[in-house]
């Protein structure tokens, strides 16, 4: 089966940095995707990542150690409006493409 | 503009009923995905379908049905078989053979059971 684990919750204070971690064991590897999702809405695309290192996109970015299975995601700067679940996901060479996605991690931006 | 659409975006059902949730695409995309979403849970995969008239058992498809009649349509039947259906259900599209794309998603639909 696929293992994806995050931290179930954090919070962090505006204008902060805060590191999301994401620990994974898989059948395969074709990626890791992160996802931002507001509560009762469709996740939306943050960064890709498939070989080793960082990916930076304006205030966030992603990590990646393909030999140690883990990810992070680093939210610099933060708002307010970054208050959201980060769901990290796994891409398996099996199936149509699969994503295999770890249970979230609900962040809490205070001022 | 392209994108996925579900409907309806909120859904009471009683006990007993079957009931079906649309998921239509416009992006050109193979590959398809129903995946439901419970409270401090992550997405879990309950159907998928890499082309037309194809479809795959994901994680969690006792009690679902789905049918992939055409490339744009992946519509999810929640049967009365499923015993604890309210749940928060998306709908997912990709291309089938690129792996950096990322999957899109629908806005979902929230369904109760009542």
């Amino acid at each position: 089966g696929q293992n994806i684990d995050q931290p179930t919750e954090m919070t962090a204070t505006e204008g902060a940095i805060v590191q999301i971690n994401c620990t994974y064991q898989t059948s395969g590897f074709n990626g890791l995707f992160w996802y931002q999702q507001h509560a009762g809405e469709a996740p939306t695309f943050l960064s890709y990542n498939v070989l080793d290192g960082l990916e930076e996109k304006g205030r966030f970015s992603s990590f990646l150690s393909r030999s140690k299975g883990y990810s992070y995601l680093l939210l610099k700067e933060l708002q307010m409006k970054d208050s959201a679940s980060y769901l990290c996901a796994v891409r398996v060479p099996s199936g149509a493409n699969n994503l295999f996605f770890g249970t979230g991690t609900r962040l809490t931006v205070i001022p | 503009d392209g994108g996925i659409t579900q409907s309806p975006k909120y859904l009471f059902r009683k006990e007993g009923q079957n009931v079906t949730l649309s998921c239509e695409q416009n992006l050109n995309h193979d590959a398809m995905y129903w995946y439901r979403q419970d409270p401090g849970q992550g997405l879990r995969l309950i159907y998928y379908s890499q082309i037309v008239n194809d479809f795959q058992k994901g994680d969690i498809a006792e009690g679902y049905s789905v049918s992939r009649e055409k490339k744009e349509s992946f519509p999810l039947t929640v049967t009365s078989a499923q015993k604890n259906p309210t749940a928060f259900y998306l709908c997912a599209s990709s291309p089938r053979t690129q792996f950096d794309t990322e999957a899109f998603f629908g806005q979902g639909t929230r369904l109760t059971v009542v």
